[in-house]
């Protein structure tokens, strides 16, 4: 049974960055898409991007990819997000979810990492 | 403001019907991009509900159902339980300049 674990809730200053991992347990790594959905207080859901380990190839919605990186190391079976220049904005519940086919189902879902960044 | 527009909430008694729209374009919905609908229980990630517009995950009951027309999809929830109190987005891909993976806003289903 595929369980996706991400790291613990963050503080960050503005300006700072953030590194969010999430780790695949129990399931294929290298053939698996792994995305990022975001979750403002109170809000909905934002796709951030996504990395697709086995061709190399990671995705940004235009919002973001000017500030955010999405790397994978297989080694670990891990997916990591990291988001520059935080802004108070920035704080939300930040979510990783496979992809298992490349076509942006997304099931199942991590626990979700909570960031903050106090303005 | 959400690509894919949804009611901000509906409610119902408990064995009623309701349904929850979600309205989008012809670079989205209009275009056969495949329409996902999640649901989330307070303080939980989202749980994948409907797939591929009208397909049920295993372990979601067949109160739930999902369909499409022209540039809208629907969720319809029968029988409806106290436990169905929660929050349901749709999930779309959009295939204009901006090509992304989009959200509807939400929508909070109460069950009176």
């Amino acid at each position: 049974q595929l369980q996706l674990v991400q790291s613990g809730a963050e503080v960050k200053k503005p300006g700072s960055s953030v590194k969010v991992s999430c780790r695949n347990f129990g399931g294929h790594f290298r053939n698996t898409a792994i995305n990022w959905v975001r979750q403002a207080p109170g809000q909905g859901l934002e796709w951030m991007g996504g990395i697709f380990p086995v061709f190399e190839e990671t995705h940004y919605d235009r919002k973001f990819q000017d500030r955010l990186t999405i790397t994978a190391d297989e080694l670990t079976s891990t997916v990591y997000m990291e988001l520059h220049s935080l802004r108070s904005e920035d704080t939300a519940i930040y979510y990783c979810a496979r992809d298992m086919n490349g076509d942006y189902l997304f099931d199942p879902w991590g626990q979700g990492t909570l960031v903050s960044v106090p303005s | 403001q959400s690509v894919l527009t949804q009611p901000p909430s509906v409610s119902g008694a408990p064995g009623q019907r309701v349904t929850i729209s979600c309205t989008g374009s012809s670079s989205n919905i209009g275009t056969h991009s495949k329409i996902y609908w999640y649901q989330q229980l307070p303080g939980t990630p989202p749980n994948l509900l409907i797939f591929d517009d009208d397909n049920r995950p295993s372990g979601v009951p067949d109160r739930f159902s999902g369909s499409r027309s022209g540039t809208s999809a629907s969720l319809a929830i029968t029988g409806l339980r106290a436990e169905d109190e929660a929050d349901y987005y749709c999930q779309s891909y959009d295939s204009s300049l901006r090509a992304s993976v989009i959200f509807g806003g939400g929508t909070k289903l109460t069950v009176l």
